[in-house]
């Protein structure tokens, strides 16, 4: 099993729409969740990151943890057609060293 | 702004020759990396370097070398390089490890590579 699970896609959407995007987990030490964007043919770039859980919101996105349950979400308002890429979540455990670990990402397609 | 860059874009190789990717990044990062990403498996680290002087394994070592050359370049070497090591090889850097409380990883534009 997956340390990280997140769903490949692809998801496709009307313009406007509300994109719903979530990763699971099983490492209960993970403590930091990030989500990377990644156009096509082009390195990932971080697009928002949260600490324990809770919610945070910046624009268009918003992004909720859920510790108990083990699960992350990435919500995306009055999606637009440059939301189109695909959507890695990544998580890191309160401890030193380096454990970060990605999701498989999911491809979003939003049509004008 | 640069970020980091790495080289060649794109290669082809044949099975059992060796290359070497370069990287470099110019916003003074005590920290770089090299993954590897495959349809279906996300991005899986291959080494690291914490700092300049040093280098770790990562999740998928074996076939790799990698040089911490000085602060600002990392480069990966294939040995031999086999058709399994087909794949988009992306260069990372932050500032410091680890990589949560906000710490950017900042990735390069990858290097696709065949092996045949």
């Amino acid at each position: 099993q997956k340390e990280v699970e997140q769903d490949p896609g692809p998801l496709s959407v009307p313009e406007g729409a509300i994109v719903s995007l979530n990763c699971t987990y099983s490492n209960s030490a993970f403590q930091y969740f990030m989500w990377y964007r990644q156009y096509s043919r082009k390195g990932p770039e971080l697009l928002m990151y949260t600490y324990s859980s809770g919610n945070k919101e910046d624009g268009r996105f918003t992004a909720q943890v859920d510790k108990s349950s083990k699960y992350i979400s990435l919500f995306i308002r009055d999606s637009q057609p440059s939301d189109s890429a695909t959507y890695l979540c990544a998580m890191t455990p309160n401890t030193g060293g380096f454990k970060t670990i990605f999701g498989a990402g999911t491809r979003l397609f939003v049509k004008a | 702004n640069a970020g980091v860059t790495q080289t060649p874009k794109f290669q082809v190789l044949k099975t059992g020759q060796s290359m070497t990717l370069q990287c470099a990044q110019d916003m003074n990062h005590n920290s770089m990396y090299w993954y590897r990403q495959d349809p279906g498996m996300g991005l899986r680290l291959i080494y690291y370097s914490a700092s300049e002087g040093t280098t770790d394994k990562g999740e998928v070592p074996n076939g790799y070398n990698v040089s911490r050359l000085n602060k600002r370049e990392f480069s990966l070497r294939l040995e031999s390089a086999a058709p399994s090591q087909t794949s988009v090889y992306f260069c990372a850097s932050s500032e410091f490890l680890p990589t949560g409380s906000g710490n950017t990883i900042y990735f390069g534009e990858g290097s696709w590579l065949t092996v045949v």
